[in-house]
């Protein structure tokens, strides 16, 4: 079963309009971590953000916000304003405390911005 | 700089040829692993390690060798490399994840093709 499931395989926007990401993950452990790269069209994967299961506070970083809800296990992930630089692929991650820190990720959501 | 390093970047070889894949961090991590990503799938975690002579199996380890002689070095092996074997590769490495506000630094990839 996937552990981590962003069921989005690929969105395109028109630039300013605002986009989440969907991200599921399933776990058993109560202590895990929740984290979000994005991988431009050049290739590298650049983190985002982290969040541990005990800290359910939404994050606000600029136009990126996060939501996290144990509730529903999402972790999802909106864009604000969107911009042409936002133009990549999103990965959602979870790391598990009990496996000893395996990670497990998503399939990836492909964002694309039109000017 | 902090960076994590691979080498190579590009590799096309032939089955069955034994080939390593090099990774070195100069932050003092003590966590590395390695991952490949094949289109549809995402990133799929092979090996990691906690510390020096620490090495765990992740999703995919099968037909992977690793070693963690150094705490700055993870190289990857692939003692007979197959066709099904061939992606893009990414090294990373990190504190312990446990660690508040740790992300995972990741290489630049490398490509390799098994002919």
């Amino acid at each position: 079963a996937q552990k981590v499931t962003q069921a989005q395989t690929e969105i395109s926007v028109v630039e300013k309009e605002d986009v989440t990401l969907d991200c599921v993950y399933e776990t058993r452990d109560t202590t895990y971590y929740l984290f979000w790269y994005k991988q431009p069209p050049s290739g590298e994967l650049v983190f985002l953000i982290r969040r541990n299961s005990f800290d359910e506070q939404n994050e606000i970083s600029g136009r990126y916000s996060w939501n996290f809800q144990k509730s529903t296990s999402s972790f999802n992930f909106t864009i604000t304003a969107s911009q042409v630089v936002d133009s990549a692929v999103y990965f959602c991650a979870l790391s598990e405390m009990n496996t000893g820190n395996q990670f497990y990720f998503g399939t990836g959501t492909s964002l694309t911005v039109i000017p | 700089e902090a960076q994590v390093t691979q080498n190579p970047r590009y590799l096309i070889t032939v089955t069955g040829k034994k080939l390593t894949v090099t990774c070195s961090q100069n932050m003092n991590h003590e966590y590395m692993s390695w991952y490949r990503q094949d289109p549809g799938l995402g990133l799929r975690q092979i090996y990691y390690s906690m510390n020096v002579e620490v090495t765990d199996k992740g999703d995919v380890p099968e037909g992977y060798k690793v070693s963690r002689k150094e705490k700055r070095n993870f190289p990857l092996i692939l003692e007979s490399p197959s066709p099904n074997q061939t992606s893009l590769y990414f090294c990373a490495s990190s504190k312990i994840p446990g660690q508040r506000n740790q992300p995972q630094h990741f290489g630049d990839g490398t490509r390799l093709s098994i002919l």
